[in-house]
């Protein structure tokens, strides 16, 4: 089975300062997506990126960006000139590859909160 | 707006009572599922329904029950709640795209708490 881990409980920036938040998982499987969820204070999951497994490139939304290692199993999100609406829950999130039978389940890991510090 | 949605966004219970808490997307999902979430556990899927009339079991059914009459709703029916049943809940639809897609989204949330 798969598993996710984020190994930072917690994490605080300055606004406008740059911050990395890790995550590592564990497949045998080749194709699979990524994910980054927020959840803030309002408990809303809020899809803030993803990654196919099969992408080399690292996929950028705004000001979010991801560092995906496939050898590694690492997937990383830099959140750049940090605001404090970014202050919120961080998860990490594994979804298996449909065309090769896998299931639609998300598997989350424990999640990482980030404070956003004026 | 395209959206999931649930209801009740709050709720106090006592054990046995047996309760809905009701979920509807308006995107023309195939998928749904719903997730609970634990302080120290993070989300865990409950349920899940590929399509009408298809549902299985995700990693923690016990206690739990659904239905897929319709392809835009997916109740979640607790028929004798315990407190242990007190948690955040999640319902989520996604897309069954032909290989590559799929993001789930997530409705508000259900807040329940079983006394």
């Amino acid at each position: 089975a798969q598993t996710v881990t984020q190994s930072q409980p917690e994490m605080s920036v300055q606004e406008a300062e740059t911050v990395t938040l890790s995550c590592t998982y564990d497949t045998s499987e080749s194709d699979y997506y990524l994910f980054w969820y927020k959840q803030p204070p309002s408990r809303q999951m809020i899809l803030v990126i993803r990654q196919e497994a099969y992408k080399q490139q690292n996929a950028t939304e705004n000001r979010f960006s991801v560092n995906f290692q496939k050898a590694a199993k690492s997937f990383s999100l830099k959140i750049s000139d940090s605001q404090l609406g970014d202050a919120a829950m961080y998860f990490c999130a594994y979804r298996s590859d449909l065309t090769q039978g896998g299931s639609e389940k998300l598997v989350f890991g424990k999640g990482t909160k980030l404070t956003v510090n004026p | 707006e395209a959206q999931v949605t649930q209801n009740p966004r709050y709720l106090i219970t006592v054990t046995g009572k047996k309760l809905t808490v009701t979920c509807s997307q308006n995107m023309n999902h195939e998928y749904m599922s719903w997730y609970r979430q634990d302080p120290g556990l993070g989300l865990r899927q409950i349920y899940y329904s590929m399509n009408v009339e298809v549902t299985d079991k995700g990693d923690v059914p016990e206690g739990y029950k659904v239905s897929r009459k319709e392809k835009r709703n997916f109740p979640l029916i607790l028929e004798s709640p315990s407190p242990n049943q007190t948690s955040l809940y999640f319902c989520a639809s996604s897309p069954r795209l032909a290989g590559r897609k799929g993001t789930q989204y997530f409705g508000p949330g259900t807040r329940l708490l079983v006394l």
